[in-house]
């Protein structure tokens, strides 16, 4: 089993909809989670972090459920300028070094 | 406000040449790291370091090395440039510990690399 699994996608939604990822990891003492955004051709940038209660920013709202091993991103009222991929990274136990990012999911929103 | 800075952006390289990929940071952070990113792969470690004078190896490390005699700087040296190094690199760095800030990595804006 892969370490950080993401569908590949790509989600292709209208504006204004409602898109939801979904990432499942494998190892079960990973401590810390993050959403990451790259455009195309740019950098990863840090879009927010995952906490165990659940978390909201704006149209952006993650959810961690360590049970079941995934975390999830939620996008309302979606905007052309969302379109991007969204990495689901994954911190384990101790170090950076144990940084592992999945291979990110592509959503398109369409006018 | 310059963050981590990558250079060159571009460059073609001919196979068995060498050439350095520099990365500096002015954010006084302990960790600095390079990633490889290739379609379908995602971003994979090559090496990282937690300070001056440390690093270790990620994932992919042969065929490249890397120093860290400042804490500023953290340069990727390819020895012997192979088709297969093809690759879009980006540096990154970040703090150490547990600060709130701890968890943020920066990434630089990537060096695209074609080795013919």
């Amino acid at each position: 089993r892969k370490e950080v699994e993401q569908d590949p996608g790509p989600f292709n939604v209208p504006e204004g909809a409602t898109v939801a990822f979904n990432c499942t990891y494998s190892n079960s003492a990973s401590q810390s989670f993050f959403w990451y955004r790259q455009d195309c051709r740019k950098e990863p940038k840090l879009l927010m972090s995952v906490y165990s209660s659940g978390n909201e920013d704006g149209r952006f709202t993650a959810q961690l459920n360590r049970a079941s091993q995934y975390i999830s991103l939620l996008i309302r009222d979606s905007k052309l300028s969302d379109s991007a991929t969204y990495l689901c990274v994954v911190k384990g136990e101790s170090g950076y070094s144990t940084l592992t990012f999945g291979k990110g999911t592509m959503l398109l929103v369409s006018p | 406000n310059a963050g981590v800075t990558q250079t060159p952006k571009f460059q073609v390289l001919k196979t068995g040449q060498s050439m350095t990929l520099q990365c500096a940071q002015d954010m006084n952070h302990e960790y600095m790291s390079w990633y490889r990113q290739d379609p379908g792969m995602g971003l994979r470690l090559i090496h990282y370091s937690v300070g001056a004078g440390i690093t270790d190896q990620g994932e992919v490390p042969n065929g490249y090395n890397v120093s860290r005699s400042t804490t500023e700087d953290f340069p990727l040296r390819l020895l012997s440039a192979a088709p297969s190094q093809t690759s879009v690199y980006f540096c990154a760095s970040s703090y150490l510990g547990n600060r709130d800030s701890g968890n943020t990595i920066y990434f630089g804006e990537g060096s695209w690399l074609t080795v013919v």
